[in-house]
């Protein structure tokens, strides 16, 4: 079956402007995370949904960073007021349930890159 | 705060060879689980292989195989028989059961094969 998708897989803005990353999980996954890779470094932890219950937002960077998930599948990352150092490969991920932590296993996309100039 | 350290930049191996990417960690919780994820060029993030922190035997997946030494904190990845598919960047991660699902993940090791 079809992967996890994001869109776009590539976005250039520039510095102040908001962006919308999307991301499309594995159908039937109830579980959704967001995560962040700056250049040369490993992939940072942004926020993880599951099911209905409330988002661990724990790793949002600032209050310029938000996400939704809409009828518990699409999520859109949305980052305000972009600056350049949001620039980063920015990946989603989606596991079955979510409810068994790291026992389940995470198909991450292919992520959207996004550079601010 | 948790920590995943991979302390190799870069690899490089022989075709047919056996390479071993390092890995350390740094956490107090009792339950946790360890990944080597491999992302080549394509931009992919693949799990390699998985090791539950409760087992003491080593996770092995075909020619990839792990070294789990709990007491030093230490999650190593073999790789045998290397392939130049293999060419990728490597990362290490971490996770928690007593958490949600999201990783802790390593600074990643740049494997190159070569022919």
């Amino acid at each position: 079956g079809a992967g996890v998708s994001q869109s776009p897989s590539n976005k250039v803005t520039e510095k102040g402007k908001d962006v919308e990353l999307r991301c499309d999980p594995i159908s039937g996954h109830t579980a959704l995370y967001w995560y962040r890779q700056s250049l040369g470094q490993g992939l940072e932890f942004l926020i993880y949904f599951q099911g209905n219950s409330a988002p661990d937002k724990s790793g949002l960077p600032s209050d310029r960073f938000s996400a939704e998930r809409t009828g518990g599948s699409v999520s859109t990352l949305t980052i305000q007021r972009t600056e350049q150092r949001d620039s980063a490969m920015y990946r989603c991920a989606s596991s079955l349930t979510g409810l068994a932590g790291v026992t389940d296993t995470q198909y991450f996309g292919p992520g959207t890159r996004l550079t601010v100039l | 705060a948790q920590t995943v350290t991979q302390s190799q930049p870069e690899m490089s191996v022989q075709e047919a060879e056996t390479v071993t990417l390092s890995c350390t960690y740094d956490t107090s919780e009792s339950d946790y689980y360890l990944f080597w994820y491999k992302q080549p060029p394509s931009r992919q993030m693949i799990l390699v292989i998985r090791q539950e922190a409760y087992k003491q035997q080593n996770a092995t997946e075909n020619r990839f195989s792990v070294n789990f030494q709990k007491a030093a904190k230490s999650f190593s990845l073999k790789i045998s028989d290397s392939q130049l598919g293999d060419a990728a960047m490597y990362f290490c991660a971490e996770g928690f059961s007593s958490n949600t699902g999201k990783l802790i993940f390593g600074q990643g090791t740049t494997l190159q094969v070569k022919p």
